[in-house]
Formats: structure tokens, C-alpha cells, sequence
């Protein structure tokens, strides 16, 4: 089974603090994603990798940014916290087709 | 542009009865379709997917979607609804016409199954 992970489940940070979100999957796929989840706006896009060193702009990826050193492990980065980016953040790699994710990272900024 | 569309935000439906979780789509070229399934505090679990073929494809937990290209639809269905399939339940699409590996998720709908 695909296995994806995420470094916390649960996340509390201060105003202005830099903080680091990360995910490995241990399947080897190129491809990687980081999505935030809110009530009634489903999964939005922030950032994608599509291999090592390799990055795209998602659909908001302002005040975020991203890290792929190794091919299993892709990092969010939110430079300086902000109470606006208080959310659930996904994980996911891509298989052949379909995407598997992490359990999500529930992040409360105060 | 790409975007899903999942009407209802909520379905309530009584045990033992068909339930029917609603997705519609717009993409161009010929469409990849998926479902997910979200329990409390926890990732998603894929589903099931339409890539090509047979309009009825069958998938985890006895979840079933037809795929409708005439009406740009990818309904969930399950014969016989499960008090254990109360769940958040996102659509997915990726267009094959893309250069690249963007997925676009629906809003999500909200499935109580109620005993």
C-alpha cells in the first residue's frame, strides 16, 4: 500500500512565526502535491512538484512556498504565518492516476 | 476552464435505502474522473475513477458512479447505504488535455445515513 505522511497532525503557531509543513510517500511518485482544505471551499491547489527540484504555482499560493530535495519528501513553507492560514493542509502524491494522501495537517495560527 | 460542481453541500439518506451523491464536470478534452471519500480528521481515500471504457465503474465499499458525457455527469451511487458511510465525499476532474498534473475538487457534500 502507498503509504503518505505528514510531520504533524495537529499544528499551533504564532503571528508572523515561519513554519514547516512536511510530507513523504515511500512509492516513489514524481509527482506531489499540497492542498489546504476549508469548510465549503473544498481542496484548493497551493503549490505541486513534478520531480526533484521541480515546482508549479497551484490556484494560491501566495504567502506559501515549497521545497523538493528529494524525491520522496516535499515541504511547505509559510514564510511568515498568518491567522488567515488557519487550515486543514493535504498531502498527496499521484500514482498512475489517482492521488493518495496524507492524513492532514490541522494548522491554528494565533 | 476547469471546475466541479457538486450541488448539494448535504444528503440524508434513511439505512438500507440507494443513496445518490451528485457530481457534474466541465473540462476540455476527454475527462478523468474521480471520487473520494474524507471520515473525520483523516485524509482522503480514493474511491473510484473513470478513465476510459465501461460507463459504470465500481469501486471501494460497494460505491458504484456512472459516468454521463451528454450531461457532463459522474454520480455516486451505493444500492444499500451503510450508517458507516456517513462521510464527506469529494468529485474530482483532471483533463487530459492539460500539460500538467492539476486536479480540480468539488466543494464536497456531506452524506449523513441516518439508523
Amino acid at each position: 500500500d502507498v503509504k503518505v505522511t505528514q510531520s504533524s497532525r495537529y499544528l499551533v503557531k504564532r503571528t508572523g512565526e515561519k513554519v514547516f509543513l512536511e510530507c513523504v510517500q515511500d512509492m516513489d511518485h514524481e509527482n506531489m502535491f499540497w492542498y489546504r482544505q476549508d469548510p465549503g471551499l473544498g481542496l484548493r491547489l497551493i503549490y505541486f512538484s513534478y520531480d526533484v527540484k521541480m515546482k508549479e504555482k497551484g490556484d494560491i499560493p501566495e504567502g506559501y512556498s515549497v521545497s523538493r530535495e528529494k524525491k520522496e519528501r516535499f515541504s511547505l513553507i509559510l514564510e511568515s504565518a498568518s491567522t488567515n492560514q488557519t487550515s486543514m493542509y493535504l498531502c498527496a502524491s499521484l500514482g498512475i492516476y489517482e492521488q493518495y494522501f496524507g492524513p492532514g495537517t490541522r494548522l491554528t495560527v494565533t | 476552464a476547469q471546475s466541479v460542481a457538486q450541488p448539494e453541500d448535504q444528503v440524508n439518506v434513511a439505512e438500507g435505502n440507494p443513496l445518490t451523491v451528485k457530481c457534474t464536470y466541465s473540462v476540455s478534452g476527454n475527462p478523468y474522473l474521480f471520487w473520494y471519500v474524507q471520515y473525520p480528521n483523516r485524509g482522503l481515500q480514493f474511491l473510484l475513477k473513470y478513465i476510459t471504457g465501461d460507463n459504470l465503474v465500481k469501486g471501494s465499499y460497494g460505491f458504484e458512479a456512472e459516468f454521463n458525457k451528454s450531461q457532463t455527469s459522474f454520480h455516486l451511487k451505493k444500492p444499500s447505504a451503510l450508517v458507516s458511510d456517513s462521510a464527506l465525499y469529494f468529485c474530482a476532474v483532471r483533463g487530459t488535455t492539460s500539460g500538467t498534473y492539476k486536479y480540480i475538487f468539488g466543494t464536497g457534500t456531506r452524506l449523513k445515513v441516518l439508523a
